[in-house]
């Protein structure tokens, strides 16, 4: 059983471009989540999908953020015109309707310069 | 507001001397609250979830108990491949769909 993947694991870019994050999550499980994570904190909830529905969304999540999960299963989260304030541990997490126990991967680094 | 504070945020050890992470939490109606272990540049590892008070979990040289204010994190005779920042986690009843609220982690040093 493999675990949840993230692509890439780490991503260098300059203020202004926009950048996009792969998800893909244990097989089996229909629920799917982002969080943030700033260095000394701990993970931030940006965002919950439950099959193909995005059903929450935070308000830490501006209009320059978009995420997505066309068929239920992988999911992406793009941020458009980087801010260096964007650097951050991107994290996603999946759960099945069985538990309530999030299983996270490891995590795509983005530098914003 | 729901919230989570962990205490402390650095512990430091020599090994084998036993000590316990806190997790204090307020929120309104409980649905879980989870522990997992972080080590540097990676994803939290999930280590435990409690869902009512008196409730007590172990794995290893770890237990994790839960009350209604509080969760604590024994650690008996650490050693130094259970360094890494530990965080907790809760899951509100009222807080919308299964987010999970983090507390800022205690980070865990054990030294030989």
């Amino acid at each position: 059983d493999t675990g949840v993947s993230q692509n890439p694991r780490h991503k260098i870019t300059k203020r202004g471009q926009n950048v996009t994050f792969r998800c893909d999550p244990i097989s089996e499980h229909n629920r799917l989540y982002w969080y943030r994570q700033t260095l000394g904190q701990g993970p931030e909830f940006l965002t919950y999908f439950q099959n193909e529905a995005q059903l929450e969304k935070s308000r830490l999540l501006s209009d320059r953020f978009s995420a997505e999960r066309p068929k239920g299963s992988f999911s992406t989260l793009e941020i458009q015109r980087t801010e260096q304030g964007d650097s951050a541990m991107y994290l996603c997490a999946s759960s099945s309707w069985r538990e309530e126990t999030q299983y996270f991967g490891p995590g795509t680094r983005l530098l914003v310069l | 507001e729901d919230q989570v504070t962990q205490s402390p945020e650095a512990l430091r050890l020599q090994e084998g001397e036993s000590s316990s992470l806190n997790c204090s939490y307020t929120v309104s109606g409980l649905r879980g609250l989870f522990w997992y272990r972080q080590d540097p540049g990676k994803g939290p590892e999930f280590l435990f979830t409690l869902y009512s008070a008196g409730e007590e979990k172990e794995k290893e040289r770890l237990k994790a108990t839960l009350t209604k204010k509080e969760s604590f994190l024994h650690i008996t005779a650490p050693k130094p491949e259970d360094s890494a920042t530990y965080l907790c986690a809760v899951q509100s009843s009222s807080g919308g769909y299964n987010k999970l609220i983090f507390g800022a982690g205690t980070r865990l040093a054990v030294h030989p």
